[in-house]
């Protein structure tokens, strides 16, 4: 059965460090989409970035980027240049087939000022 | 603006009652979800529409029903609530395929009493 794991469930980073979140993630297919998506105390799911798993290039969005290890199935988010903003869940998330997602359960990041 | 829409934003229940939760969205999308939130769990899905008129079980289904009479619409019920229901509540929707990813609406906190 498909999992993802995120064995963080809380970090903590200095404003305008870079830091890391762990994904892990089991699966048979060749074929499929990983996802992070972030949720503030507003509640709102925001996606933050996406990779396609056929795609050796990691994705980069602005400060966010991820490291896409697909033989070890992990799936790692780096936050560059941390914000007050960026406190918030992050989840991440893997898709297969065309609209089937398995969500971790979770890590809170706490930004210091 | 564009979206999903959850309504009602908070809701307070006591044990058996009935309530039904609505799922608006503006974008066209044909499919569309249902997850519930809880801590160290991440989002379980609870029941998912393919299209106007199909709906199909999730992870969590029990004690929910959910239908899907127009394709902008996506109600869940509760029959008889129970404490163990109490949770936040997230619609989606989503385009066929997986490169988009969903599209959340803001949650429903549900309290059962």
């Amino acid at each position: 059965a498909q999992t993802v794991t995120q064995s963080q469930p809380e970090m903590s980073v200095q404003e305008a460090e870079t830091v890391t979140l762990s994904c892990t993630y089991d699966t048979s297919e060749s074929d499929y989409y990983l996802f992070w998506y972030k949720q503030p105390p507003s509640r709102q799911m925001i996606l933050v970035i996406r990779q396609e798993a056929y795609k050796q290039q990691n994705a980069t969005e602005n400060r966010f980027s991820v490291n896409f290890q697909k033989a070890a199935k992990s799936f790692s988010l780096k936050i560059s240049d941390s914000q007050l903003g960026d406190a918030a869940m992050y989840f991440c998330a893997y898709v297969y087939g065309t609209y089937k997602y398995i969500f971790g359960t979770g890590t809170r990041l706490k930004v210091l000022a | 603006n564009a979206g999903v829409t959850q309504t009602p934003k908070f809701r307070v229940l006591k044990t058996g009652q009935s309530m039904t939760l609505l799922c608006a969205q503006d974008m066209n999308h044909e499919y569309m979800y249902w997850y519930r939130q809880d801590p160290g769990m991440g989002l379980r899905l609870i029941h998912y529409s393919v299209g106007e008129g199909t709906t199909a079980k999730g992870e969590v289904p029990d004690g929910y029903n959910v239908s899907r009479l127009k394709k902008q619409n996506f109600l869940l019920g509760l029959e008889s609530a129970a404490p163990s229901q109490t949770s936040v509540y997230f619609c989606a929707s989503s385009i066929p395929g997986r490169r988009r990813g969903y599209t959340f609406g803001s949650g429903t906190r549900l309290t059962v009493v």
